[in-house]
């Protein structure tokens, strides 16, 4: 079954502990961005890559970082979070920046 | 930053009522798709369009692009509960900003039977 598939679904951590949220998508897409999602604000894209070994930042990149080292996976690393970056984050993948985005389910993270 | 602007954000209506969302931007964009999401899932692409005054229908959705690619409208002819949801507005500038998606703020839709 084509699908992004994001780790883990919720996290609640403290401000300041780095964490990873993973993203894999299994339908050999160039593309993959990273969005959050805040009430009344829509989906703000935070970084994209093109292909492996390309990002490129998006409206919202600080305090975010990612990596593009396979084609498959796209992680975001906060490396030191702070409570306004509790969200609600999405991935997404397509095979090219126009195509269809397929999204993952979501991961809501609180940082306290 | 380019901006989309999308209205109304809270639609609640009857079933078997037309509603149409607005999307607009004083900015130009190469493509604009339009996604539904519902609670607890990620957005669902419904329509891409990429030219200027070009319309698409799903079913009983009707999608425009208007002709300078500013702006673009969501119409629903007699809607249905199944179609409560959240819709949202995407625009891509393209050119040297080919991966960038801006999103618009959503618009809330209750149907009510």
């Amino acid at each position: 079954e084509a699908q992004v598939t994001q780790n883990p679904r919720y996290l609640i951590t403290v401000t300041g502990k780095k964490l990873t949220v993973t993203c894999s998508q299994n339908m050999n897409h160039e593309y993959m961005s990273w969005y959050r999602q805040d009430p009344g604000l829509g989906l703000r894209q935070i970084y994209y890559s093109m292909n492996v070994e390309v990002t490129d930042k998006g409206d919202v990149p600080e305090g975010y970082k990612v990596s593009r080292k396979e084609k498959r996976n796209f992680p975001l690393i906060l490396e030191s979070p702070s409570p306004n970056q509790t969200s609600l984050y999405f991935c997404a993948s397509s095979l090219l920046g126009l195509t269809e985005a397929f999204f993952g389910q979501g991961t809501r993270l609180t940082v306290v | 930053t380019q901006l989309l602007e999308q209205s109304p954000q809270f639609l609640s209506i009857q079933e078997g009522e037309n509603l149409t969302v607005y999307c607009n931007s004083s900015s130009v964009f190469s493509s604009l798709q339009w996604y539904r999401q519902e609670p607890g899932e990620g957005p669902v692409l419904l329509v891409t369009v990429v030219t200027g005054g070009e319309v698409k229908k799903l079913k009983r959705l009707t999608f425009q692009f208007g002709d300078a690619r500013k702006d673009s409208s969501l119409h629903i002819t007699a809607a249905q509960p199944g179609d409560t949801g959240l819709y949202l507005c995407a625009g891509n500038p393209g050119g040297t900003s080919y991966g960038k998606l801006t999103f618009g703020q959503g618009t809330i839709l209750t149907v009510h039977p």
